[in-house]
């Protein structure tokens, strides 16, 4: 079985000031792990994804994200946040063991930037 | 590069009615699915398919059905809606097994009175 845990349902943050939101996940094998963007009324949007190797993954609009597996986290971080980035995040987790097609989502975090 | 499209984007429904969301992808993809988005639930997969005539359901499939009867097209049916059913939906698609990540259409909105 696969799952994946956004704690928090919201974060907050002040423009130019570096941001983080959590994601932890859980799966049998080794993992697939992706960070999407949702914008008000749009559809979602790829940012990044892990597969292997570096342990630090860069995606689009100067986020990142750090795959712990010791921590079994993906927290997506961005050093200098911008208004334009409130939206609602999303971490998904696919288990790479059994040929899995299906991700499993997170619950979402918005993120909202104060000018 | 059109991606996923779905239609309609909004649309409302009396109880008991049916209908039908339409999702169409120009990506040559083996893999689409259905999702409904509702406040604090997070995306919960509907029905998804791995290729043309092969579907299976997913997380909620009570009240919906789908068929695949081609590689670019994988129609959602509501057969007698529900107020239940008022949601966001997203169709999206992928192509083959591996890690790729999913491609979404921008969303329709369906209201059951």
């Amino acid at each position: 079985a696969q799952s994946v845990a956004q704690p928090e349902d919201q974060v907050n943050v002040a423009e130019g000031n570096p941001l983080t939101v959590k994601c932890t996940y859980s799966v049998s094998g080794n993992p697939y792990l992706f960070w999407y963007v949702q914008y008000p009324n749009r559809g979602l949007q790829f940012l990044l994804k892990y597969i292997t190797g570096d342990n630090l993954v860069k995606g689009s609009y100067g986020f990142e994200a750090e795959f712990n597996k010791s921590q079994t986290s993906f927290h997506l971080k961005k050093p200098s946040a911008l208004v334009s980035d409130s939206a609602l995040y999303f971490c998904a987790v696919r288990d790479r063991a059994g040929g899995s097609y299906i991700p499993t989502f997170g619950r979402g975090t918005s993120l909202i930037v104060h000018p | 590069n059109a991606g996923v499209t779905q239609t309609p984007k909004f649309q409302v429904l009396k109880t008991g009615q049916s209908m039908t969301l339409q999702c169409a992808q120009d990506m040559n993809h083996e893999y689409m699915s259905w999702y409904r988005q509702d406040p604090g639930m997070g995306l919960r997969l509907i029905h998804y398919s791995v290729g043309a005539g092969i579907t299976d359901q997913g997380e909620v499939p009570n009240g919906y059905n789908v068929s695949r009867s081609t590689t670019e097209d994988f129609p959602l049916r509501l057969l007698s809606a529900a107020p239940s059913q008022t949601s966001v939906y997203f169709c999206a698609s992928r192509g083959g097994t591996g890690p790729g990540e999913l491609f979404f259409g921008e969303g329709s909105r369906l209201t059951v009175l």
